[in-house]
């Protein structure tokens, strides 16, 4: 199984332009997150999904959006991109609600590192 | 707000030592996780922590849940190169908290 695929890797954006990080994982898990990694400040959770039709605000949700029509699918969707917005971008899921409550096991993909210039 | 403290945030030492990393918070958490990370990729969890007072082993690697719940510790010994990684620690709380994440200890193990 492939997990969680993020793609692109790597992007540099520049101020105000807006994209799409793909996120899709073949595990067949209902929640999916989305966290960006800024260096010294660990991970930071941006949205969640707990199931198709269905997501809600982490912690730094501002300037991001989110859509999740199928159960594989997860976009991040960055609108007016900002410097503040540079950054290493991580989807992951997991099989149950655990991990909201901290006991369930988190599968991360490999990351998305954006800049915006 | 709450907090989850990690120290050291940096450590480098010689393979073969011993050390021990620190995950602390003044709430009490319902549990607590750590990852480990490489560059380029994801977290990877390596245990979660659910009872005061709990300990756990992996190989070389041992993971102690304080008897308040408000603390944490990851213990390698004999450190190798490949022990090399960020470990990040992440807790929940009891109050319906979702899974917040310290931020980090970068492990370096020289040959």
């Amino acid at each position: 199984n492939a997990g969680v695929t993020q793609t692109p890797k790597f992007r540099i954006l520049k101020i105000g332009q807006s994209m799409t990080l793909q996120c899709t994982q073949d595990m067949n898990h209902n929640y999916m997150y989305w966290y960006r990694q800024d260096p010294g400040m660990g991970l930071k959770l941006i949205y969640y999904s707990v199931g198709a039709g269905i997501t809600d605000k982490g912690e730094v949700p501002n300037g991001y959006n989110v859509s999740r029509s199928t159960t594989e699918d997860f976009p991040l969707r960055l609108e007016l991109a900002a410097p503040s917005q540079t950054s290493v971008y991580f989807c992951a899921s997991s099989y149950s609600s655990g991990v909201l409550l901290g006991t369930g096991e988190l599968f991360f993909g490999e990351g998305s590192r954006l800049t915006v210039l | 707000t709450q907090l989850l403290e990690q120290s050291p945030q940096f450590l480098s030492i010689q393979e073969g030592e011993n050390l021990t990393v620190y995950c602390n918070s003044s709430s009490v958490f319902s549990s607590l996780q750590w990852y480990r990370q490489e560059p380029g990729e994801g977290p990877v969890l390596l245990v979660t922590v659910v009872t005061g007072g709990e300990v756990k082993k992996l190989k070389r690697l041992t993971f102690q849940f304080g008897d308040a719940r408000k603390d944490s510790s990851l213990h390698i010994t004999a450190a190798q190169p490949g022990d090399t990684g960020l470990y990040l620690c992440a807790g929940a709380w009891n109050q319906g908290g979702k899974l917040i994440f310290g931020q980090g200890t970068e492990l370096s193990v020289k040959p």
